[in-house]
C-alpha cells in the first residue's frame, strides 16, 4: 500500500472550515483513498473514503486531485469535538485488499 | 455495520506473566482482522493482520504472537511480558472495500 504524508498538527477555529491536507504521490490506481480519526482514548472513527471522484457525507468533504497524488479533508464547520488525530491512508480495494497501516496523522485542535 | 468486541478494556500484567487478549466480530464474515498497539502520543503500529482462519501476518518483531482459531475471533498473546509490550491494543475488522472497525482497545500496563 502507498505511504501518505501529512502535516504532524493543525488549528482552527471554531466554525470554521478545517481542510487536512494529504499526500500520496504513490498511490496507484486500484488504492482507494481512506480518512479516519481518533479522540483521545478510543479506537479510530472512520470518516470518509473515495477512489476517484470527490465524496461528501454528513461529516466531512474528501477532494482528491486528478492526478490522485493528494487529497484533501474538510470538515465544513469545525466543533471544539472535532479535535482529535486525523488519519489518511490508502490501501488496495478488491478482492485481493490489502492490510490497513497507519502513519502518524495530523493532531487537529479546534480553538473557540 | 460490524460490531468489534475487544476484552478486558484495562489490564495489569506483571512482567514475565502470559497475556491472552480477545477479540470477536458480529455483523460480517470472513472478514480482515488486524491487531495494532499504539505507544503514548504516538500512532498506531500495525502488528498482525489476518486474511483468514489459521493464517497470520506479523508485521514487526516482537514478543508478541496472534492466532485467528475462529472465522471472526483473532487472539493476541505473549507467553512472557515485557515492560515494553506497555500500550493502547487495537483490534479491527474490515471488508472488501469497506471502512475499517475499530473494538474500544485495551490499555495494557506492564508492571
Amino acid at each position: 500500500d502507498a505511504k501518505t504524508t501529512q502535516p504532524p498538527s493543525m488549528d482552527c477555529a471554531e466554525g470554521r472550515a478545517a481542510n487536512l491536507p494529504c499526500n500520496h504521490s504513490t498511490i496507484s490506481g486500484n488504492e482507494y483513498v481512506y480518512w479516519y480519526r481518533q479522540i483521545h482514548s478510543q479506537g479510530p472513527q472512520y470518516i470518509i473514503h473515495g477512489l476517484k471522484n470527490n465524496e461528501t457525507n454528513e461529516m466531512a468533504s474528501l477532494i482528491i486531485t486528478e492526478d490522485r497524488k493528494s487529497s484533501t479533508l474538510i470538515l465544513p464547520h469545525a466543533t471544539l469535538r472535532d479535535t482529535a488525530v486525523y488519519y489518511c491512508i490508502v490501501r488496495t480495494g478488491g478482492t485481493s485488499y490489502g492490510k490497513l497501516t497507519f502513519g502518524q496523522g495530523t493532531i487537529l485542535t479546534v480553538h473557540p | 455495520s460490524q460490531t468489534i468486541h475487544q476484552w478486558p478494556a484495562t489490564l495489569v500484567q506483571p512482567v514475565g506473566s502470559p497475556l491472552s487478549l480477545e477479540c470477536t466480530v458480529e455483523g460480517t464474515s470472513n472478514p480482515n482482522l488486524y491487531w495494532y498497539r499504539q505507544a503514548a502520543g504516538r500512532g498506531l503500529q500495525l502488528l498482525f493482520y489476518s486474511v483468514g482462519i489459521g493464517q497470520i501476518s506479523s508485521e514487526v518483531p516482537q514478543n508478541l504472537s496472534a492466532s485467528r482459531p475462529q472465522d471472526r475471533q483473532f487472539i493476541l498473546s505473549s507467553k512472557k511480558l515485557l515492560l515494553s509490550d506497555s500500550g493502547f491494543y487495537l483490534c479491527a475488522s474490515q471488508d472488501w472495500n469497506t471502512e475499517a472497525f475499530f473494538g474500544q482497545g485495551t490499555r495494557l500496563t506492564v508492571v
